[in-house]
């Protein structure tokens, strides 16, 4: 059965700073491994997929890392902004029963001060 | 355009009460998806249907049933509510069951019960 857990459960940095968000999962056997952003009240918005053959995606200053073997996969946020405030989930997406449903970790609540 | 909208953003009702939230998307998708984030924030599947298949969670209460009308809406119907039912509801929508397409969410709808 798969789990996934992400470290640090909140973390706050200064404006500017870059920072690295841990997700790790005890399955390898995945399709994908995906991060979302979740704002107060909100939905999740996709930020990143990264598919079982890749070793990593970036857009804009965000850089996911995926390393099967170890089971994990980092968040990498350049010169952070307060508006980058939110909650970051990861989740994996494995092989067996339906291939589309994710499995979530705890997120990371993420404040960047100004 | 909202991409997957769902309603009412909120609701609150009485134990024993029989309720339905409401998905519609508009992206063409083919696979839909309701997950439940409990008071803790912790994000879990509860059903993935195309026009295919419907894969239920194990641990969903059979209180809680999915309806199709067509392949834009997936709508979450709930009987007998009990006070664990209180969370956030998400719906979200993927093409191809998100094997290398990320998933869409809603706003949710938060459900509470007296």
């Amino acid at each position: 059965k798969q789990e996934v857990t992400q470290i640090p459960a909140a973390l706050s940095v200064p404006e500017g700073e870059n920072l690295v968000l841990n997700c790790s999962f005890t399955d390898s056997a995945i399709y994908n491994l995906q991060w979302f952003r979740q704002d107060p009240g909100k939905g999740l918005t996709s930020l990143l997929l990264i598919q079982s053959s890749q070793r990593e995606q970036t857009s804009g200053r965000l850089n996911a890392s995926l390393d099967k073997s170890s089971g994990r996969s980092t968040l990498y946020i350049a010169a952070s902004q307060p508006g980058d405030s939110a909650t970051y989930l990861c989740a994996a997406s494995n092989y067996g029963g339906s291939q589309g449903n994710l499995i979530f970790g705890k997120g990371t609540k993420l404040s960047v001060k100004p | 355009d909202t991409a997957v909208s769902q309603t009412p953003k909120y609701l609150v009702t009485q134990m024993g009460n029989d309720k339905s939230i409401k998905c519609e998307q508009n992206l063409g998708h083919d696979t839909m998806y309701w997950y439940k984030q409990d008071s803790k924030k912790f994000l879990k599947i509860m059903f993935s249907y195309n026009n295919k298949e419907l894969i239920i969670n194990e641990t969903v209460p059979n209180r809680f049933s999915p309806k199709s009308p067509d392949k834009a809406h997936l709508n979450l119907h709930i009987n007998s509510l009990e006070l664990g039912d209180s969370a956030v509801y998400f719906c979200a929508s993927s093409q191809g069951g998100a094997v290398n397409q990320p998933q869409h969410f809603g706003d949710g709808t938060r459900l509470s019960i007296l």
